[in-house]
């Protein structure tokens, strides 16, 4: 059973606008957030977290939104920038760590002039 | 600039032959991971390491095993491949006391024919 899900497979902004991608999670047990951007023929890179006990984490452009009660976190990128255009996901960690991260499918972010 | 390097970009492999995909890392990080990149399925974790001679399963270790004789290097290796495990891996590797950490490598697309 998927304990990371991003519902959307796809997304599409206009440039200048808010992009929110979202992410649900079953396991209450996690204790940290991440969002990783991928471009085509690249790895994953790391672009922000947010800790359990925080509901948001700010870091420039990128906002991460935290609901525990719901299980439930949310990217939100202003103003989106053509360079935004990628695959986004979503992951979670159960302990600091030797365990690996357990992503969600991924969103595929379009940017539109 | 520190590194994950996986040894090739794009393989293309028999059924039924034995592959290694191999990845090294320069920054001491203890735990290394792979995982296997499909459309629809997002990233899924195939093995993991958090210390020399030791592995871990993930979520799909079936068909797959691991060598990790040093540190800086872990092996991902295909006793028999299969179509089924034509897919993009990517190797990664972090630092037991930082989340932050999970470097990924540029990826192998391994196609088998």
């Amino acid at each position: 059973d998927q304990q990371v899900k991003q519902n959307s497979p796809s997304l599409s902004v206009q440039e200048g606008r808010i992009s929110i991608l979202n992410c649900d999670y079953t396991n209450s047990m996690f204790d940290y957030f991440l969002w990783y951007k991928k471009y085509p023929a690249e790895g994953p890179t790391f672009l922000i977290s947010i800790s359990s006990i925080k509901d948001k984490n700010e870091d420039g452009r990128f906002t991460v939104f935290l609901n525990k009660s719901a299980k439930h976190l949310s990217l939100h990128i202003v103003p989106s920038q053509p360079g935004d255009s990628a695959v986004y996901f979503c992951a979670a960690l159960l302990r600091r760590g030797a365990d690996g991260l357990t992503f969600g499918k991924g969103t595929h972010l379009i940017i539109q002039p | 600039d520190v590194k994950v390097t996986q040894s090739s970009r794009y393989l293309v492999k028999r059924t039924g032959e034995k592959v290694f995909l191999e990845c090294v890392q320069d920054m001491d990080h203890e735990n290394m991971f792979w995982y296997r990149q499909d459309p629809g399925l997002g990233l899924r974790l195939i093995y993991f390491s958090y210390d020399v001679k030791m592995k871990e399963k993930g979520d799909i270790p079936e068909g797959y095993s691991v060598s990790r004789e040093k540190k800086e290097r872990f092996s991902l290796i295909l006793e028999s491949a299969s179509t089924n495990q034509t897919s993009m891996y990517l190797c990664a590797s972090s630092s037991g006391q930082n989340i932050y950490g999970y470097t990924f490598g540029s990826g192998t697309r391994l196609t088998v024919v």
